[in-house]
């Protein structure tokens, strides 16, 4: 039983505009969330994180927003580029146990 | 600074054999990972170490063993593989191990493919 779920595989977005990726969870122990971005042949690359103490996250043109109440966070780039073109994957840890628990990732194409 | 390094890039395997995955890390980082991915599935936690001569189960462990002798390096073997072990292998590193907030950061992966 997926714990971590992206729901939406692919997602296809023109260059300039937002990208907006979504992550659900069903456990409410969880309570620190990581993004990874990872290309083609290439590991995972850390991109972002969001305690449960926070419900925003922002560096530079990646934003994370976390609604606890809803189990479910998200990840906005904006503007968005086409070298941002790959795989994400959220990530999600159940309390200083570093057993990180992923979803099944979702491919983002920027068109130029 | 290299981070995490794994060997070999890529491998094809019959089936019965055994097999060695090498990470290492030049970042003295505490904590080591292992986790393979399949399509459709993600990456899954294998096996951890949160410290050099202690090791722990992951999610899908059956099949595989690891051994952290040292900090630097974390082997992955395979006694006996099966074509279901057919995945991407990643290994990973993170700073403090089992501690809150604590980043993993991941190697470059092994394609392993057993017929």
């Amino acid at each position: 039983d997926q714990q971590v779920k992206q729901n939406s595989p692919s997602l296809s977005v023109q260059e300039g505009r937002i990208s907006i990726l979504n992550c659900d969870y069903t456990n409410s122990m969880f309570d620190y969330f990581l993004w990874y971005k990872k290309y083609p042949a290439e590991g995972p690359t850390f991109l972002i994180s969001i305690s449960s103490i926070k419900d925003k996250n922002e560096d530079g043109r990646f934003t994370v927003f976390l609604n606890k109440s809803a189990k479910h966070l998200s990840l906005h780039i904006v503007p968005s580029q086409p070298g941002d073109s790959a795989v994400y994957f959220c990530a999600a840890d159940g309390g200083a146990t570093n057993k990180l628990i992923f979803g099944t990732g979702t491919l983002l194409a920027v068109q130029p | 600074i290299a981070g995490i390094t794994q060997a070999p890039t890529s491998q094809i395997l019959a089936a019965g054999r055994r097999m060695t995955l090498r990470c290492t890390q030049d970042m003295r980082h505490n904590a080591m990972y292992w986790y393979r991915q399949d399509l459709g599935l993600g990456l899954r936690l294998i096996h951890y170490s949160n410290t050099a001569g202690t090791t722990g189960k992951g999610e899908v462990p059956d099949g595989y063993s690891v051994s952290r002798a040292n900090t630097d390096d974390f082997p992955l073997t395979l006694a006996s593989a099966v074509p279901s072990q057919t995945s991407v292998y990643f290994c990973a590193s993170s700073e403090l191990g089992g501690s809150w907030q604590d980043t993993q950061y991941f190697g470059p992966g092994t394609r392993l493919t057993v017929l």
